[in-house]
């Protein structure tokens, strides 16, 4: 079965600085890996998805996460944080195949911004 | 946005009393989840639903039943509440179809108190 890690649970970061948000995985084969933010009090929006192909991938509001093999590793990154991007993110994995349908959650990073 | 409505948005109840939430699509989309999120937790699938009368269990499906009889409507059931399932509960939908292969989209939440 397929598991995710997150191993931050709460990272602070100052408005303009750049981010970095750790996912590690684990699965046999080539997982489809997904990026998922949820501001306090809203459900979940999809920001990026990596499915097949090229290994960096963007995603909305100027967010990107770059697949590695080697390291099962799908970190996001983003080059100037706003103000407005403190929300908690999840990244999640699901079995890629027929039938597969069920997406593994990490337990999810809080990130804050300093003004 | 997803046209991805659940109902009640809050709901307050007592131990031993049951308590049906309804997640209600409007995309037709074949596949439908019921997740929970609890602090530290992240997204747990409970159960999920492939087609109209087809539904299978998740990863925390005790204490809870679901039930589709329409593709539009996914019914998730607590027989009998109990303080443990006090959660923020979430539908979400996909359609497992090409490229859209299990991207879900996930509906505003429920909040639920069970005292």
């Amino acid at each position: 079965a397929q598991s995710v890690t997150q191993p931050d649970i709460h990272i602070t970061v100052s408005e303009g600085a750049s981010l970095e948000l750790r996912c590690n995985y684990s699965y046999g084969a080539t997982p489809y890996l997904f990026w998922y933010v949820q501001s306090p009090g809203q459900g979940l929006q999809l920001l990026l998805k990596y499915f097949s192909g090229d290994t960096l991938v963007q995603g909305i509001k100027g967010f990107e996460a770059e697949f590695k093999r080697s390291q099962s590793s799908f970190n996001l990154r983003k080059p100037s944080v706003h103000w407005s991007d403190a929300a908690e993110y999840f990244c999640a994995v699901a079995a890629s195949g027929a039938g597969s349908y069920q997406l593994t959650f990490g337990k999810g990073t809080k990130l804050s911004v300093i003004p | 946005d997803a046209g991805i409505t659940q109902s009640p948005r809050h709901k307050v109840t007592e131990t031993g009393t049951p308590v049906t939430l309804r997640c209600h699509q409007t995309e037709n989309h074949r596949y439908m989840y019921w997740y929970r999120q609890d602090p530290g937790h992240g997204l747990r699938l409970i159960h999920y639903s492939y087609g109209v009368k087809d539904t299978d269990k998740g990863e925390v499906s005790d204490g809870y039943s679901v039930s589709r009889s329409k593709t539009e409507d996914f019914l998730l059931t607590l027989e009998s509440a109990t303080s443990s399932q006090t959660s923020v509960y979430f539908c979400a939908i996909s359609d497992q179809r090409g490229i859209r292969y299990n991207e879900q989209f996930f509906g505003p939440g429920t909040r639920l108190t069970v005292l």
